[in-house]
């Protein structure tokens, strides 16, 4: 199974930016996720790390350490519409199920 | 077409009726998910269908029962439901219920519906 930790919530200013920590153990790894999930719809898709570094997509960046079971999502130049939950989640490498935490709402203020 | 649709959108139910959820994709996926998401909580894994058969299911009370037409369809048929199965049921698929793909061709990420919001009476 899967245990994974991230802090609850997160605020800071438009503009700013704001890195969202993630801890997993894990019986088996075969990748790391990251959601963005606005109140009341779906999760969507950002981001994926299997090996460990750095994964940059515009203002969105990931990072995946696995021999610390840690990863973090980096969000630059944040903007009103990034006020939203972020999901970390870990596949399985046996049964590859997902296993999610519990998000961070990220609040940005002007 | 690149999204997974669901519906109804919202659905109300007593604890005596019969209902059914139904999410679609047309991406050529053949690993669809259904979970289950209470208020500020994360999604929680209930089913996965791989080609049509179903692969896992999370110990789920019977009075879920999913079904999987085909390859583009997922149902959820509802039965007999409590007030605390109130939820958000969200539909998923991806490519393959499987880790990435190899050579890294694809991270078989999953895509997500909109849900269905589901209170029972």
């Amino acid at each position: 199974g899967q245990n994974i930790d991230q802090p609850t919530e997160m605020t800071a200013t438009e503009g700013a930016i704001v890195q969202i920590n993630c801890t997993y153990q894990t019986s088996g790894f075969n990748g790391l996720f990251w959601y963005q999930q606005h109140a009341g719809e779906a999760p969507t898709f950002l981001s994926y790390n299997v090996l460990d570094g750095l994964e940059e997509k515009g203002r969105f960046s990931s990072f995946l350490s696995r021999s610390k079971g840690y990863s973090y999502l980096l969000l630059k130049e944040l903007q009103m519409k990034d006020s939203a939950s972020y999901l970390c989640a870990v596949r399985d490498k046996d049964d590859y199920k997902l296993s999610f935490g519990a998000g961070t709402t990220v609040t940005v203020r002007a | 077409d690149t999204e997974v649709t669901q519906t109804p959108k919202h659905l109300v139910m007593g604890m005596t009726n019969k209902k059914s959820l139904k999410c679609e994709q047309h991406m050529g996926h053949r690993a669809m998910y259904w979970y289950k998401q209470k208020a500020k909580k994360p999604p929680e894994l209930m089913f996965v269908y791989s080609y049509e058969k179903l692969s896992i299911n999370e110990s789920v009370p019977s009075r879920f029962s999913p079904e999987c037409p085909n390859s583009s369809l997922l149902n959820l048929h509802l039965h007999a439901l409590q007030p605390e199965d109130s939820a958000l049921y969200l539909c998923a698929s991806s490519l393959q219920h499987l880790g990435g793909l190899a050579g890294g061709s694809s991270y078989n990420e999953q895509f997500f519906g909109p849900g269905t919001r589901l209170t029972v009476l």
